[in-house]
């Protein structure tokens, strides 16, 4: 059964930095592009960022672009994104997600239970 | 940016009635289109994928249709458990968007 559980979530001031985690079961993150993706609360879905399974595509929202760094650890099969200069409109939930196929440019079809980030003073 | 426009954005139905859900692209996205159910507390989940194909585990009564630009999500004789909130997305290129959603309430 694939499985993906986030963890990291919290409250931060604006400026600061958090780092939130995706641990998988059931398959191998190397092996299909693994992506991010939030929800402000009671909005929509915004695509974060993503990673193709062999890491040679990696792409990031132009929101996030320069302050968001995605990474993967196939060993520990696990995905982490690394959010530094955090904004108030950074705050909702992030979900990570499992593509359905190996490059970035793919639909998703396993999410996590989303972990809530909250930035504000 | 491919920007996706759902509508209706509320669609007020009965259970066993029939809902048809709608999805643009401000460019062609040729089938690379999905769709997804969310209900609230819950994370999204993947109904169909290119245009037309459902997911695993997916009742038959959800079907995908369209090209180009023009899709459609419809639901056969809905249950009690797909009155939620329903998203387009495409996969024809980078970066991925979302549509704004479609929500299926109880009239």
């Amino acid at each position: 059964e694939v499985q993906l559980v986030e963890s990291g979530g919290g409250l931060v001031q604006p400026g600061g930095s958090l780092t939130l985690s995706c641990v998988a079961s059931g398959f191998s993150v190397g092996d299909y592009a693994m992506l991010w993706v939030r929800q402000a609360p009671g909005k929509g879905l915004e695509w974060v960022s993503g990673l193709s399974w062999d890491g040679s595509e990696r792409g990031y929202a132009d929101s996030v672009k320069g302050r968001f760094t995605m990474s993967r650890d196939n060993a520990k099969n696990s995905l982490y994104l690394q959010m530094d200069s955090l904004r108030p409109e950074d705050t909702g939930f992030y979900y990570c997600a499992k593509g359905r196929l190996v490059v970035v440019v793919t639909d998703l079809d396993y999410w996590g239970q989303g972990a809530l980030v909250t930035v504000s003073s | 940016e491919i920007v996706l426009t759902q509508s209706p954005v509320t669609l007020s139905l009965s259970p066993g009635e029939r809902a048809t859900l709608s999805c643009r692209a401000s460019q062609t996205v040729y089938t690379y289109l999905a769709w997804y159910q969310q209900k609230p507390g819950q994370a999204p989940r993947l109904l169909i994928y290119d245009t037309s194909n459902r997911a695993t585990g997916i009742p038959a009564r959800f079907s995908g249709g369209g090209s180009g630009t023009d899709f459609t999500l419809t639901i056969n004789s809905l249950e009690p458990e797909d009155f939620a909130v329903y998203y387009c997305q495409q996969r024809r290129n980078w970066p991925l968007t979302f549509g704004g959603g479609t929500t299926v309430e109880i009239k």
